[in-house]
């Protein structure tokens, strides 16, 4: 079974920290993302990466930034955490390269961390 | 810009009923379709995927969908209802965006299982 994990379900900081969200899948996928989720509005990527060191912006990456050393690891950085950053955090991963467009990239998605920031 | 629409944000039913879940999709080239589910304080999980193999996908748990090009759509069905089936509902789209293959997902539809 593919796991997904990420490094805490529950995460409770304050106005302008730092903050590290941290995922790891042990399948050895080439692709990973951060999406969050918000009530009404689904699942918005912000960030992927097709390999390591590899990132690529996704749909609202503002305010973010991600780091992927490693293969099996995908890190999501608040540099400056705001109060509309409070949200539900999902990592996925998934097995194929993106440019191969016939693919049909299953995403597994890890259990989330819910992020609120005071 | 290839898209999805779920028609309703909650759905209720009663156990054992038909479960209908409405899915739209927007694409300019045949798609590949998802079904996630993400049962309460989970991830979300693929349910099933349409790969233009069948036009009628079956997935887990008793849910299948139809791909119907005529009327863009992509509907999840399951015959009757359990209350194991409570959870939120994403029908999903891959599209590509600056030569990547993505994935956009639709808003969700939260299904409630009534006794």
């Amino acid at each position: 079974d593919v796991k997904v994990t990420q490094s805490s379900r529950y995460l409770v900081k304050r106005t302008g920290e730092k903050v590290f969200l941290e995922c790891v899948q042990d399948m050895d996928h080439e692709n990973m993302f951060w999406y969050r989720q918000d009530p009404g509005l689904g699942l918005r990527l912000i960030y992927f990466s097709y390999d390591v060191k590899m990132k690529e912006k996704g749909d609202i990456p503002e305010g973010y930034s991600v780091s992927r050393e490693k293969k099996e690891r995908f890190s999501l950085i608040l540099e400056s955490a705001s109060t509309n950053q409070t949200s539900m955090y999902l990592c996925a991963s998934s097995s194929r390269t993106m440019r191969d467009t016939d693919d049909t990239d299953t995403q597994y998605f890890g259990p989330g961390t819910r992020l609120t920031v005071l | 810009a290839q898209s999805v629409t779920q028609l309703g944000s909650h759905v209720s039913v009663s156990e054992g009923a038909l479960v209908l879940l409405r899915c739209n999709y927007s694409s300019s080239v045949p798609p590949y379709l998802f079904w996630y589910v993400q049962y309460p304080n989970q991830g979300l999980q693929l349910l099933l995927k349409y790969t233009s193999a069948a036009t009628l996908v079956k997935g887990i748990n008793g849910f299948e969908a139809e791909f119907k090009k005529s009327e863009t759509s992509f509907h999840l069905t399951k015959p009757s209802a359990h209350m194991s089936d409570a959870a939120e509902y994403f029908c999903a789209v891959t599209r590509i965006s600056g030569g990547y293959q993505k994935v956009t997902f639709g808003t969700g539809t939260k299904l409630q299982v009534i006794p």
